[in-house]
Formats: C-alpha cells, structure tokens, sequence
C-alpha cells in the first residue's frame, strides 16, 4: 500500500523567513497531492494541492512542487507569519477512495 | 450550513462501554471516510466508503463496525471500548479523486 513519508517533523522559523516541508510516496498510481493545514483543536482544512500532471503551483505565499520520478513533493511557505503557526500534513490518493497521510510537521513561526 | 458534521463532539466513556458517532455530509459528494487521529496527531485512514460500498478496511478491530445508511452519512460503532481507543475520529467525505473535506471530530476518551 501507499507509504507517506514527511519531513520535518517539527520546524521552528523566525518571521518573514522560508519554511520548506518535503514528502516522499511509494506508490506510483498515486496522482493527487494535498496538503493539509490543522490548527490546534480544529480540523485539517486543504490549503493547496498538486497533480501528478502539473511540477509546480502557487497561491500567494504558498507553492507546492511534485517529482513525479522521485517521487516526492514539497511544500513551499515564504514571508512566514505567526499564523502560519500549526501542524501540516502532506497526502496522498493512491485510489479513487483512498488518501494517505503523512506523519504530519509542526511549523512555528518566532515573531 | 455545515458541510460535514458529526455527533457527538466530546465523547467521555468508561473501557468496555458501546458508542457511536454519527456523520452526515451535504456536499453531494460520493465517497466518506473515517479517520484515527492519535495523541501523536498521526491522520490514519479506517474506512472509506463509495456510495454506500465498503472499499477500504484498514485493518481495524472487529469492534468497530461502521455503517453507511446512503451516500450522505455514514456511522461509526464502537462496542466494548478500550483505553487505546482514545483519540479523535474525523469523518470525511470527497468527490472521487478529490479533495477531502473533514468533519469537526468527535474527542473520544475512554476511562
């Protein structure tokens, strides 16, 4: 099955500086690529998302690449903010019905 | 207008107890999920279902047995609760091959 792997797993930045968040897949059907933003207490909520036809996308601050070779895909934040603050999660669909999780990073940005 | 809701939120219990938590989506959407999340925040999938089929069982104790009425809900039981089973269950749903939404959760702790 697919096999979700994320790095780092805890991240602390100052304000304004770049974080980066890297995954690898395993499985070679996966072509869907979320990433997931979880404040404390609250639900995971998509913040950006990647397919396997596409290397790269942006939206504002926030891009995401994916190497479909390697395998692996990243998460780009620049100009950090304090809100940007939580615990990130990359994914994976393998199946239609089926999305797999990384361990999940914890980013805090320093004021 | 909740797009993905689920009851109870809070949920506490004593070990050996039965429980259920209930999860209904409005988004039109085809497939619904369950997920595990534990202390370690780590997202494990449970179950996913497409149109009320059955199409993931991710190995799952025998004591939780979900239940799919139609496409827009879809229940989860728990008989004779353990203290492992402490965590927080999201219910999901997608569109096939899509983005997931999650419910708030429902905080379950068994004493």
């Amino acid at each position: 099955g697919e096999n979700v792997e994320q790095h780092p797993s805890t991240l602390s930045v100052q304000e304004g500086d770049s974080a980066v968040i890297k995954c690898t897949y395993s499985d070679s059907a996966s072509n869907y690529f979320p990433w997931y933003k979880q404040e404390l207490g609250k639900r995971p909520q998509l913040i950006i998302d990647i397919r396997s036809n596409v290397g790269e996308k942006k939206d504002q601050r926030i891009a995401v690449t994916l190497n479909k070779t390697a395998k692996h895909f990243s998460l780009h934040i620049t100009e950090t903010q304090p809100e940007d603050s939580a615990v990130y999660f990359c994914a994976a669909t393998p199946g239609n019905n089926d999305m797999r999780f990384g361990a999940g990073t914890r980013l805090t940005v320093k004021p | 207008d909740t797009a993905v809701s689920q009851t109870p939120k809070y949920l506490v219990t004593q070990m050996g107890n039965d429980k259920s938590i209930k999860c209904e989506q409005n988004l039109g959407h085809d497939t619904m999920y369950w997920y595990k999340q534990d202390s370690k925040k780590f997202l494990k999938i449970m179950f996913s279902y497409n149109n009320k089929e059955l199409i993931i069982n991710e190995t799952v104790p025998n004591r939780f047995s979900p239940k799919s009425p139609d496409k827009a809900h879809l229940n989860l039981h728990i008989n004779s609760l353990e203290l492992g089973d402490s965590a927080v269950y999201f219910c999901a749903s997608s569109q096939i091959g899509n983005t997931i939404y999650f419910g708030e959760g429902s905080w379950l702790t068994v004493v």
